[in-house]
């Protein structure tokens, strides 16, 4: 079946650093949805992605979608405290989860 | 826009006995619910797809019979964990399909421990 792999599994940075992290994927997905996790809280879908190549903006945060359709990767520029938490990218309509990015941010 | 309630957003069982959670488009109707569980420290595992008028759709290894999932209506899909057992305690997260697209809305979350 179609599997998801997220990278890196976790990241520590300091306020202001810019992250990239990135979802490969065994097959070719139709749609790349990127969600944010806070603790004892629901995902928060926060980009989607439905074409090959399409570079979306969501703030300070981008997604693109690969032009392989494999892959996909999210940037977040100028982090705060707030962007905390985990990191999950999804594909296609039966939505597979990637097994998340966790973001810390050191003070 | 889209938003999704779940409730409650958490419950403490005995043994033996059966919690219904509930899962709620607000403004919104989805013919498509989706419920999740998530471990600590894990990511999202599908459970099952609730589709309105007909029974659910259950990923393999989860049991149909534990996990009763009823969908009656466009904004409602609920989830009861029937004699639920300790190793059942988990965070069950429930989400709405956006029609027409992809774009699907996470509820809260519900977590439940069974003592």
């Amino acid at each position: 079946g179609q599997q998801l792999n997220q990278s890196p599994q976790s990241m520590f940075i300091q306020e202001g650093e810019d992250v990239s992290m990135n979802c490969t994927s065994s097959s070719i997905f139709n749609t790349w949805l990127w969600y944010k996790q806070d603790p004892g809280e629901g995902p928060v879908l926060l980009i989607a992605l439905y074409k090959a190549g399409e570079l979306t903006s969501n703030g300070r945060l981008t997604a693109q979608f690969g032009i392989t359709r494999k892959d996909s990767f999210l940037n977040i520029s100028a982090s705060i405290p707030s962007d905390v938490g985990i990191y999950f990218c999804a594909g296609d309509d039966k939505i597979i989860f990637g097994k998340g990015t966790r973001l810390h941010i050191l003070p | 826009g889209a938003v999704v309630s779940q409730h409650p957003s958490w419950v403490i069982c005995k043994s033996g006995t059966s919690v219904k959670i509930e899962c709620r488009s607000l403004d919104f109707q989805a013919t498509t619910m989706f419920w999740y569980r998530q471990f600590p420290k894990q990511s999202l595992m599908l459970m099952a797809t609730s589709n309105e008028g007909s029974k659910a759709t259950y990923e393999q290894g989860v049991e149909k019979d534990k996990f009763l999932i009823n969908h009656a209506s466009l904004t409602l899909s609920t989830l009861t964990v029937t004699s639920a057992h300790p190793e059942d305690s988990s965070f069950y997260i429930c989400s709405a399909n956006f029609p027409p697209s992809y774009e699907q809305y996470f509820g809260p979350g519900t977590r439940l421990t069974v003592t």
